[in-house]
């Protein structure tokens, strides 16, 4: 398995305040993914870099940010955080070489905005 | 667009039994790959197989194979001989081609519950 770690693992905070989670990998994986898991919506991709401050947007990136200055770490902020943003928050990275597709996650973030 | 498509929320099974778990998807690339992901009630997420749209056989792995069936845009998944530990939220996802080649789309899940 991947060296895949979150911090924090949990977190509580309040509406309006800026949050960071971080993910860090030991693998030397060139992408890195963040997701986020509610209730009846799967994983949804946040945003997605494919080298070192090369990042993209997913399917669900409105009010976060990212960023990927060392190949190892991949920051997401919550500019001003809502309770909408509740939620399970998941890191995952792929190695990119040929038909190495699969995706390695992390244990997950859990982050309540009060 | 991608779209993954679970339409069990739930399913029951037997302890011993084999199960197949539905996935339906669409998108226009020719290339793609589909996987399946199993999320355990800790929370971490356990990929368990992948098939590429240009394979010729359907992947298999250990007690998981994917039945793939490309003209009906399927790929089931089947665990034989289920066993207590496999009672899991089960994700079905694909990676797209060319700009999407890294992405995943996920599906909704399939809780598995595995009955003694």
């Amino acid at each position: 398995d991947a060296g895949i770690t979150q911090s924090p693992r949990h977190k509580v905070t309040e509406t309006g305040t800026p949050v960071t989670l971080r993910c860090h990998q030991t693998e030397n994986h060139r992408y890195m993914y963040w997701y986020r898991q509610d209730p009846g919506h799967g994983l949804r991709l946040i945003h997605y870099s494919y080298g070192v401050k090369d990042t993209d947007k997913g399917e669900v990136s409105d009010g976060y940010s990212v960023s990927r200055s060392k190949t190892e770490d991949f920051l997401l902020t919550l500019e001003s955080a809502t309770s909408s943003q509740t939620s399970v928050y998941f890191c995952a990275t792929s190695d990119g070489g040929t038909a190495a597709y699969e995706q390695y996650f992390g244990p997950g973030t859990r982050l309540t905005v009060t | 667009a991608q779209k993954i498509t679970q339409t069990q929320p739930g399913m029951f099974v037997q302890e011993k039994e084999a199960v197949t778990l539905d996935c339906t998807y669409d998108t226009s690339d020719p290339s793609y790959g589909l996987f399946w992901y199993k999320q355990p009630s800790s929370g971490e997420m356990i990929f368990l197989i992948y098939q590429g749209s240009y394979d010729q056989q359907n992947a298999t792995e250990g007690r998981y194979s994917l039945n793939f069936q490309k003209a009906r845009k399927s790929a089931n998944l089947v665990i034989s001989a289920s066993q207590l530990g496999d009672s899991a939220m089960y994700f079905c996802a694909m990676r797209g081609g060319g700009g999407s080649n890294y992405k995943l789309t996920f599906g909704k899940g399939t809780l598995l519950t595995v009955n003694p």
